[in-house]
């Protein structure tokens, strides 16, 4: 089945900073690929997605890029601001994995004021 | 529209005993999904459901069942509760079912076994 690997586990920034993390997958085969937020106590949220016929989304200060080769992801975060603070998840779906997102461990990013 | 909703929000069970979990779907939503979340495996795939079947099962033990109503409305079952269920269950609702679309979660169920 499908493997998501998520680095960095932690990832500590300074107000205006840029975040990266970076998920790498197993099945390529897959082709749908979410990233969400998730605030300590609250349900995970969707932030950005992107699909395999795409190499890289943007919206405002989040934008994720695809590399179907080398089968990563990554989500890149501009200008942080402490409200970013969160428990980052990538994930993955399609393929043989249809109808289920497999998850990433996630990313816990704190920006420092 | 409403979000998806999950009842009831807590839950404290003692070990050998079983538990529901229910989930509305975001309306007009017809495929929803659970998943356990834990700090030492994050979130796992347990089923999804379209339109009152199963397409799709994690590597669960069979203790774990869900079933899907006519409504879209979901229902999870654990039985003979272990210490290890101890979870954040979590659904998540998608509008058609479909191979890649968005997925949103409900606030959760914080099931403890004790």
């Amino acid at each position: 089945g499908e493997n998501v690997e998520q680095h960095p586990s932690t990832l500590s920034v300074q107000e205006g900073d840029s975040a990266v993390i970076k998920c790498t997958y197993s099945d390529s085969a897959s082709n749908y690929f979410p990233w969400y937020k998730q605030e300590l106590g609250k349900r995970p949220q969707l932030i950005i997605d992107i699909r395999s016929n795409v190499g890289e989304k943007k919206d405002q200060r989040i934008a994720v890029t695809l590399n179907k080769t080398a089968k990563h992801f990554s989500l890149h975060i501009t200008e942080t601001q402490p409200e970013d603070s969160a428990v980052y998840f990538c994930a993955a779906s399609g393929g043989g994995s249809n109808y289920k997102l497999t998850f990433g461990k996630g990313t816990l990013l704190t920006v420092n004021p | 529209k409403a979000g998806v909703t999950q009842t009831p929000r807590y839950l404290i069970k003692t070990r050998g005993q079983q538990v529901t979990l229910s989930c509305s779907p975001i309306s007009g939503h017809r495929s929803v999904s659970w998943y356990q979340q834990t700090p030492g495996q994050g979130l796992q795939f347990l089923f999804e459901y379209f339109s009152e079947t199963q397409r799709n099962k994690g590597n669960f033990p069979g203790r774990f069942s869900g079933r899907q109503f006519s409504n879209s409305r979901s229902e999870m079952n654990v039985s003979t509760l272990e210490l290890g269920d101890s979870a954040l269950y979590l659904c998540a609702s998608s509008a058609t079912g479909a191979v890649t679309y968005e997925q949103y979660f409900g606030p959760g169920t914080r099931l403890t076994v004790t």
